[in-house]
């Protein structure tokens, strides 16, 4: 099983700066990775596939870049409504498919 | 638009078994897609669960498929889950989602929280 870990745990920044999150994998696997975006109270939302691609209505201020086991999700000018927790998920070794246990957004 | 909508008991004993239904609207069951369960707690964050196939194949958790199963009701358009021998560990919130085929999560259930307790 691919163990994914993210970092940092929290980051707390102001709007208008630049959010660079990251997700490890415990082996290399390509680029079948995902990043979502969770708010409280909701669903995960599928932001990034295949490490790089924005999904279907995805602001072009998230990007995803990466591969093998180094993978990062940028948001490059940040918004008071990206608050949010942000997981990462491969889908390269499964199953099972697996998460990261997330990075917490907070917008000052 | 597709929407999931998870429907089942919010509270279970524990040994009991747990049953989860997902209706599925906007979309057919039919098609290409991957119907899934994932479940998230504080302890163990997102996990997934297992999926179905409108054929009724199945991939199952390894760590959940000893006490894991799942079927498709075509004639209903939803599909359900049934993991038995509860634990407190089980408690959760449960969502359904899709997974096109060769891709990832792209619709989602709005979830529901499923408590193990006697």
């Amino acid at each position: 099983e691919i163990v994914l870990t993210q970092s940092p745990a929290t980051l707390s920044l102001s709007p208008g700066e630049r959010a660079t999150l990251s997700c490890r994998a415990s082996q290399s696997f390509g680029s079948s990775l995902a990043w979502y975006q969770q708010k409280p109270g909701q669903a995960p939302r599928l932001l990034i596939y295949d490490a790089s691609n924005r999904a279907t209505g995805i602001p072009a201020r998230f990007s995803g870049s990466g591969s093998g086991t180094d993978f990062t999700l940028t948001i490059s000018i940040l918004e008071p409504e990206d608050s949010a927790v942000y997981f990462c998920q491969q889908r390269s070794n499964w199953p099972p498919y697996t998460f990261g246990q997330g990075t917490k957004l907070e917008i000052k | 638009q597709v929407q999931l909508q998870e429907s089942g008991p919010g509270l279970v004993k524990p040994s009991e078994t747990l049953s989860l239904t997902c209706a599925v609207s906007g979309a057919s069951i039919t098609t290409t897609d991957w119907w899934s369960w994932v479940r998230q707690s504080p302890v163990k964050g997102l996990e997934w669960i297992g999926e179905i196939y409108r054929s009724g194949s199945t991939n199952y958790n390894p760590s959940l498929a000893s006490r894991l199963s799942m079927s498709v009701d075509k004639s209903k358009n939803q599909f359900s889950l049934n993991l038995t021998s509860v634990t407190a560990a089980d408690t959760a919130v449960y969502f359904c989602a899709r997974r096109p085929w060769s891709y990832y999560f792209d619709q989602w259930g709005q979830g529901t929280l499923v408590t193990v307790s006697s």
